[in-house]
């Protein structure tokens, strides 16, 4: 079955900075990659997507590239603020309405 | 418009016991899925309901079990609870898109 894998499972940027969080997936039949932000204590909101018929694609300060051939995947926050401090889970399904495989998600802090 | 909503959204039972979970899906929703968030982990996916039926499970004990009525909700029952069950467990309904999740109930097992 499908497998995802997140890296860094702990990131501290300065406010303003980028972070980067990468996933890799290993089965090549996925072809749907969300990204979640979890406060504490909250649901997982989804903040963006991407489908594999897609490289690139971005939301204001998001961003989400797919790399198919490798089979990895990246969310890219830029101009980071405290407010995007939270937990950042990627996931990987067959089509939106697949099950979705999580990562053991990304603890982001920014510093003010 | 509510969104997803789930009860209860906390509770503490001991070992061998059962519970049921209940979950209201958003508004226009007729699929469900349950998760298990174990503390400091990603949501692991228990099983999806679509027109009543389970239509996908994933690698849970048959002590998981579910149901979907008529107007989308759903319960998820958990029989002969171990210490291992205590975790965040989610909902989440979709209308063939994205998964929106409630807030959670959060099972203790003493």
């Amino acid at each position: 079955g499908e497998n995802v894998e997140q890296h860094p499972s702990t990131l501290s940027v300065q406010e303003g900075d980028s972070a980067v969080i990468k996933c890799t997936y290993s089965d090549s039949a996925s072809n749907y990659f969300p990204w979640y932000k979890q406060e504490l204590g909250k649901r997982p909101q989804l903040i963006i997507d991407i489908r594999s018929n897609v490289g690139e694609k971005k939301d204001q300060r998001i961003a989400v590239t797919l790399n198919k051939t490798a089979k990895h995947f990246s969310l890219h926050i830029t101009e980071t603020q405290p407010e995007d401090s939270a937990v950042y889970f990627c996931a990987a399904s067959q089509g939106s309405q697949g099950n979705l495989i999580f990562g053991k998600g990304t603890k982001l802090s920014v510093k003010p | 418009d509510a969104g997803v909503t789930q009860s209860p959204t906390h509770l503490i039972k001991t070992r061998g016991q059962q519970v049921t979970l209940r979950c209201s899906p958003k508004s226009g929703h007729d699929t469900v899925s349950w998760y298990q968030q174990a503390l400091g982990q990603g949501p692991q996916f228990i099983f999806q309901y679509y027109e009543e039926e389970e239509r996908q499970r994933g690698n849970f004990p048959d002590r998981f079990s579910g149901h979907q009525f008529p107007n989308y909700s759903s319960e998820l029952n958990v029989n002969a609870l171990l210490l291992g069950d205590s975790a965040l467990y989610l909902c989440a309904s979709s209308f063939g898109g994205e998964l929106f999740f409630g807030e959670g109930s959060r099972l203790t097992v003493l």
